[in-house]
Formats: C-alpha cells, structure tokens, sequence
C-alpha cells in the first residue's frame, strides 16, 4: 500500500551480527521514518529522514544508525544485534505536511 | 510535551454493537489528530484525520469529532463487524512537528464476536 516496500518481510539471525533492513517508496515523499513495535510500548520511533542524507534521531535510537542516499531508500541497520532488538519494524513515509503512510512491516528475532 | 491517552483494552464486542474508544490528548497550539487502523499481520492504515476543531474525520462507518474544549478525538461506529477487529491507534502531529512526526497512544485492541 502506499507504495511502500520493506525487506526482508522476516528474518531471524543471531545476537552480535549486523542486520540491515530496507524500505523502499515509490511516492517520492520527502520523509520517511522507522519505529519499532513491542507489546506494551505500541509504536516507538527510532530515527527519520527528512530528505537525502539528513537523518535525525527518534525517541529509541541506541544501537540503530540509518542511511538514505537516495530519495526512495531508507536503510536501518543494527550494527551488532542484541536480543532486546527483537521486534516488529516499521517503515513509514509522508509527503510535506501530509499523513504518514506506513509499510507492512518487518519481523526480526534475534537469537 | 505532546501526549496521547487511549483507553486500554481489550474491547470485546458482538456483531452490529456500538463502539466508541476513547482518545485524549496534550498539545500545544492547534494539532492535527488521526485514527490509525492496524489488522493482524499489517501495518498501520489511516482511518481518518481532523485538522482543526470541530472537524469531523469519516471513513467506513467510522467517525472521530475534534473537540479542542475537551481535547478529545473519540472514535465511533454504529454497527462493528466481525472484520473491525484490530488495533486501533490514536495519533496527533504538533502544529509545528518537526520532521512531520507523529506522538502514537498505546492502541486499544477490538475484538468483535460474531
């Protein structure tokens, strides 16, 4: 929906790797943004981008840094994967002064 | 700073009942206020949105009024079906939101039985 595609849909990997997930707009939207989703912590930002190369922080950025090079992709990497990083992730993206549209998410566990 | 409050669920009700949930909010200024929807497995879709006070936000039988006197965003439908079963967020953008950001409540989770 929204011309939003995030991947992997679901990946598990092991505590101390480096994981990176994508998302992907075809909107040409100036913002995109990244939140995690715990249970009884609903939805918690991470970081977002306001256009290419300028990022800033969310309210949960430890241990995650981000990139976005190219208007349509927003990267989110975790540079060495911890268990309290086991989440549901995601993406979202919003025109200047508009809705936030959000992707369909991305499952990750995280041994 | 910016808050939103939802009543907590589980909400369980039977098919063709009346929902409303509750949604209160702390802001600054004029924000605007959404209705985010978010089935299982999904992500989060935009029900409606108000922009300023006194609108009211429709959409699929759903209905929220913004009320600055009582800073209110109360959502409601007359007749749920089985398929309204989801979470339901609460949301406000600051009338000067950096970033276009967003302040989520917790969600309220609905279950309706057929």
């Amino acid at each position: 929906d929204a011309g939003i595609t995030q991947s992997p849909r679901h990946k598990v990997t092991e505590t101390g790797t480096p994981v990176t997930l994508r998302c992907h707009q075809t909107e040409n939207h100036r913002y995109m943004y990244w939140y995690r989703q715990d249970p009884g912590h609903g939805l918690r930002l991470i970081h977002y981008s306001y256009g290419v190369k300028d990022t800033d922080k969310g309210e949960v950025s430890d241990g995650y840094s981000v990139s976005r090079s190219k208007t349509e992709d927003f990267l989110l990497t975790l540079e060495s994967a911890t268990s309290s990083q086991t989440s549901v992730y995601f993406c979202a993206i919003s025109p200047e002064g508009g809705p936030q549209h959000f992707g369909d998410g991305t499952r990750l566990s995280i041994l | 700073g910016n808050s939103v409050t939802q009543m907590e669920g589980p909400v369980t009700l039977s098919e063709e009942a009346f929902l409303t949930i509750n949604c209160t909010y702390t802001a600054t200024g004029y924000p605007s206020l959404f209705w985010y929807v978010q089935y299982p497995g999904e992500g989060l879709q935009l029900l409606l949105k108000a922009t300023k006070a006194d609108d009211k936000g429709s959409n699929k039988g759903f209905e929220a009024t913004y009320r600055k006197e009582t800073t209110s965003f109360h959502l409601e439908k007359g007749s749920v079906q089985v398929s309204d079963s989801a979470v339901y967020f609460c949301a406000l953008k600051a009338a000067r939101a950096a970033g276009n950001k967003l302040t989520f409540g917790g969600g309220t989770r609905v279950l309706v039985k057929p």
